[in-house]
């Protein structure tokens, strides 16, 4: 089946520091769905992007949806404490025909030192 | 105040009981999902139902089991057949069919068998 390939698998960084992380795939997906995780609680949706080429921003957070449809991008800028937890990507199989199951990548843990 | 809620956050079991997970939303989604999550890892999908009286096995049914007799109900069922249930449980709904593809997360229970 479909699979999302999450890269870093995990970062450390220093508070005020940017954040790029990334989404790949072998297949198109025509939908990228950006969540957070915060320790011990449910994911919440960041960012949607439904076309490709796409740029949207929510606050300090910027995703892009590739031109190939195969990849998409997540930024973060002048990082935070509370931007602690594991950013999921996640986007509807090829065969989706509504409401089928999303394919999830294994996230990206962010690490933030004060 | 619409949301997914998931009950209890903190669950306690012995080896061999079987243990119902509760999840309830009241945004009027058709789809429903439940997922595991072990320490350090991502989603993996256990059971999903499209619409009231239907569901589908997702990549580990095994050991569970679910039942979706009201559109806002999703009861998961970790029985004694699951060989090793301490997990993080996530519950989550999506529109109706043919909306954008996004799904909206509880906060989890944190099954421990002891």
């Amino acid at each position: 089946g479909q699979q999302l390939n999450q890269s870093p698998q995990s970062m450390f960084i220093q508070e005020g520091e940017d954040v790029s992380m990334n989404c790949t795939s072998s297949s198109i997906f025509n939908t990228w769905l950006w969540y957070k995780q915060d320790p011990g609680e449910g994911p919440v949706l960041l960012i949607a992007l439904y076309k490709a080429g796409e740029l949207t921003s929510n606050g300090r957070l910027t995703a892009q949806f590739g031109i190939t449809r195969k990849d998409s991008f997540l930024n973060i800028s002048a990082s935070i404490p509370s931007d602690v937890g594991i950013y999921f990507c996640a986007g509807p199989p090829r065969e989706d025909s509504g409401n089928t199951p999303l394919v999830f990548g294994k996230g990206t843990r962010l690490s933030v030192i004060a | 105040d619409g949301g997914i809620t998931q009950s209890p956050k903190y669950l306690f079991r012995k080896e061999g009981q079987n243990v119902t997970l509760s999840c309830e939303q009241n945004l009027n989604h058709d789809a429903m999902y439940w997922y595991r999550q072990d320490p350090g890892q991502g989603l993996r999908l256990i059971y999903y139902s499209q619409i009231v009286n239907d569901f589908q096995k997702g990549d580990i049914a095994e050991g569970y089991s679910v039942s979706r007799e009201k559109k806002e109900s999703f009861p998961l069922t970790v029985t004694s057949a699951q060989k090793n249930p301490t997990a993080f449980y996530l519950c989550a709904s999506s529109p109706e069919r043919g909306a954008r593809n996004e799904q909206f997360f509880g906060p989890g229970t944190r099954l421990t068998v002891l």
